[in-house]
């Protein structure tokens, strides 16, 4: 079935370093990817997404580019802040069907220090 | 708007009890779901609605859990009886259309002792 890895955190980061999370996975057809933040103590909001093959999704300051022939989404952010400490989520949508179904990647811990 | 309402936020009960998650979904999306998140499984979909009516319960754990959706404002995911093991915190998600944005409530964070 379809399925999302990232990278294993926590990631600890000094305030402006730069940020990459790796995201790969697996599914059949054609699925939209999600990046999602949970801070703490809050329910997940959407960062960004992206519909289809070579597609870049952005939002404040991160981006992922939807590359199929390496089955990536791989979050980054050129200056990480301390605000941007929280939870990041991969997620796909509708490899085959698209039932509407998100399957999530095991989230990973960003630490950012001052 | 108001975005995705749960209640309660936090609940602590004990074992064998009776336990009820309340939603109630932003006004006009058709689509909801429940998620159940724990350190060791991560998010895990539980069951989804379409205009009310269960589509997909395959990520029930078992036939302690059960959820209903009597309107299109309203859902509950009940857990009767409760063990220490449903310990987690269950999020709820509405969406307007079946390929749209899922927007989560807050969360309630459950502790069956």
């Amino acid at each position: 079935g379809d399925s999302v890895t990232q990278m294993e955190g926590p990631v600890t980061l000094s305030e402006e370093a730069f940020l990459t999370i790796n995201c790969t996975y697996t599914a059949t057809g054609y699925p939209s990817l999600f990046w999602y933040v949970q801070y703490p103590g809050e329910g997940l909001q959407l960062l960004l997404k992206a519909t289809k093959a070579d597609d870049k999704g952005s939002n404040k300051g991160f981006e992922a580019t939807y590359r199929k022939e390496t089955t990536s989404f791989h979050l980054e952010k050129g200056s990480v802040q301390v605000s941007d400490s929280a939870v990041y989520f991969c997620a796909l949508r509708g490899g085959s069907g698209n039932t509407g179904k998100l399957i999530f990647g095991q989230g990973t811990t960003l630490q950012v220090k001052p | 708007d108001a975005g995705v309402i749960q209640s309660p936020r936090h609940e602590v009960t004990e074992m064998g009890q009776e336990v009820t998650l309340r939603c109630k979904p932003i006004s006009g999306h058709d689509y909801l779901f429940w998620y159940r998140q724990t350190m060791m499984r991560g998010l895990e979909l539980l069951i989804y609605f379409n205009n009310n009516v269960p589509i997909d319960d395959s990520g029930m754990p078992e036939d302690r859990f059960s959820a209903k959706m009597p309107n299109a404002s309203f859902s509950t995911l009940k857990i009767q009886p409760s063990e220490p093991r449903d310990s987690a915190v269950y999020f709820c998600a509405s969406s307007l259309y079946r390929g749209e944005t899922q927007y989560f409530g807050p969360g309630t964070r459950l502790l069956v002792l």
